[in-house]
């Protein structure tokens, strides 16, 4: 069974830092892009980065590019999100999802239950 | 840049009717790259559709897609009640990546 749980969310400053982790299990996660989607309060998803099997390629949302960081460990079978400078409107359900297929343009078929990020001073 | 605008925004429906949601792109989107999301209060999404008509694995038959180039449906025949909740188009291809629509809640 596929499995992603999620965790390291909580209450942080504006201005702070966190680092999300997403640990997986049931399937061969190196050969799986991975993505990080969020979800503020009452809205809708943001998807904000993904990576890529070997950790080689990452991209990211606007939003965040250059204060957020994605990256793997296939041997832990984990993904994390390091994210700095945090703002107010970082505040979401931080979801990790798996790509279907071990493809860049893909749907998310396997998602984690989140983990909530408030950024509040 | 792609906008991807749902509708309606609520929609009111009884089990047994049919649901007909739209998802419409501010352009072209492949139909390799739309996907369907279903997502109840407290949950994660849930992937129902993707390359615009394509169930996933385990997805009721009842649930179905369609569309292609600007206008997407997903369409529940039979609405059980498990089945109100918010739904969400994406699309996968272009820039932005990984887009979603803002959503369409389903309620009874």
């Amino acid at each position: 069974e596929v499995q992603l749980v999620e965790s390291g969310g909580g209450l942080v400053q504006p201005g702070g830092s966190l680092r999300l982790s997403c640990t997986a299990s049931g399937f061969t996660f190196s050969r799986y892009w991975m993505s990080w989607v969020r979800q503020a309060p009452g809205k809708g998803l943001e998807w904000v980065a993904n990576i890529n099997e070997d950790g080689s390629e990452k991209y990211f949302v606007d939003s965040v590019r250059g204060r957020f960081t994605i990256s793997r460990d296939n041997v832990r079978t984990s993904l994390s999100l390091r994210m700095n400078s945090l703002r107010g409107e970082d505040t979401a359900v931080y979801f990790c999802a798996r790509h279907l297929g071990p493809k860049f343009r893909a749907p998310l078929d396997y998602w984690g239950q989140g983990t909530l990020v408030s950024v509040s001073s | 840049e792609i906008v991807l605008t749902q509708s309606p925004g609520t929609l009111s429906l009884s089990p047994g009717e049919r649901a007909t949601l739209s998802c419409r792109a501010s352009q072209s989107v492949s139909s390799s790259y739309l996907a369907w999301y279903q997502q109840k209060p407290g949950q994660a999404p849930r992937l129902l559709i993707y390359g615009a008509s394509n169930r996933a694995t385990g997805i009721p038959d009842r649930f179905s897609g369609s569309g292609s180039g600007t206008d997407f449906t997903l369409t529940i025949r039979r609405l059980e009640p498990e089945d109100f909740a918010v739904y969400y188009c994406q699309q996968y291809g272009n820039s932005p990546l990984y887009l979603f629509g803002q959503g369409t809640k389903l309620e009874i």
